[in-house]
């Protein structure tokens, strides 16, 4: 059973440009989560959702980031007009939807460097 | 809010001598309580979680932690620290009334052989 698998692992982009990352959960999940890591930081939630639905976003900049977790295909969290201090480790996570106690599973992650 | 503390940011340890990485949680509601770490340029695996039941739990590798409701702690504890437990350490805590976990700062843990 493949984990959460998130793409690229490294990602540059340069002030102004929009940056895409991707993030497939670990087969069976329904439930899709998005952190941000910034350098000595722990990790902060971001958006959470299900398929086709966003359920809390009450971590999202209200400007120039977006999330969707499409019927099919991966969780998609985009970044438009990056700045520098978007660089940071975006965590993408996911978990079962049997409840709220279920641990959830990490993938790699994306560093995205915005020179 | 919630809210978790890991009060310190790095601990040194002998090799073969026990370890402790502390976490305290804010007061709100129940907690979910997890411990999840972190190697170098990877993501977090997740080590143990309390929910209900026994305060002291049991997880991978070794580790345990035990719930204390009164101090509001979620300590993390190994009895003999190997090299390779040397890593960045993370608590997060839930709760019934939301998915997202809110992190710690981390703390590294650095097994000294």
């Amino acid at each position: 059973n493949a984990g959460v698998m998130q793409n690229p692992r490294h990602l540059v982009r340069r002030r102004g440009q929009e940056a895409r990352l991707r993030c497939s959960p670990m087969k069976g999940h329904s439930h899709v989560y998005w952190y941000r890591q910034l350098p000595e930081e722990g990790l902060k939630f971001m958006v959470y959702l299900q398929k086709e639905n966003i359920i809390d976003e009450s971590g999202m900049p209200k400007e120039r980031f977006s999330a969707e977790f499409p019927k099919e295909g991966p969780s998609i969290l985009r970044i438009q007009q990056v700045v520098r201090g978007d660089s940071a480790a975006y965590f993408c996570a996911s978990s079962p939807p049997e409840g709220r106690g279920n641990e959830q599973f990490f993938g790699p992650g994306t560093r995205l460097t915005v020179l | 809010a919630q809210s978790v503390a890991q009060p310190e940011d790095q601990v040194n340890v002998a090799e073969g001598n026990p370890l402790t990485v502390k976490c305290t949680y804010s007061v709100s509601g129940n907690p979910y309580l997890f411990w999840y770490v972190q190697y170098p340029n990877r993501g977090l695996q997740f080590l143990l979680k309390y929910i209900t039941g026994d305060n002291l739990v049991k997880g991978s590798y070794g580790f345990e932690a035990e719930f204390n409701k009164s101090q509001t702690s979620f300590h993390l504890k190994k009895p003999s620290a190997l090299v390779s437990d040397s890593a960045l350490y993370f608590c997060a805590r839930g709760g019934a009334g939301s998915y997202q976990l809110t992190f710690g700062k981390g703390t590294k843990l650095s097994v000294i052989p």
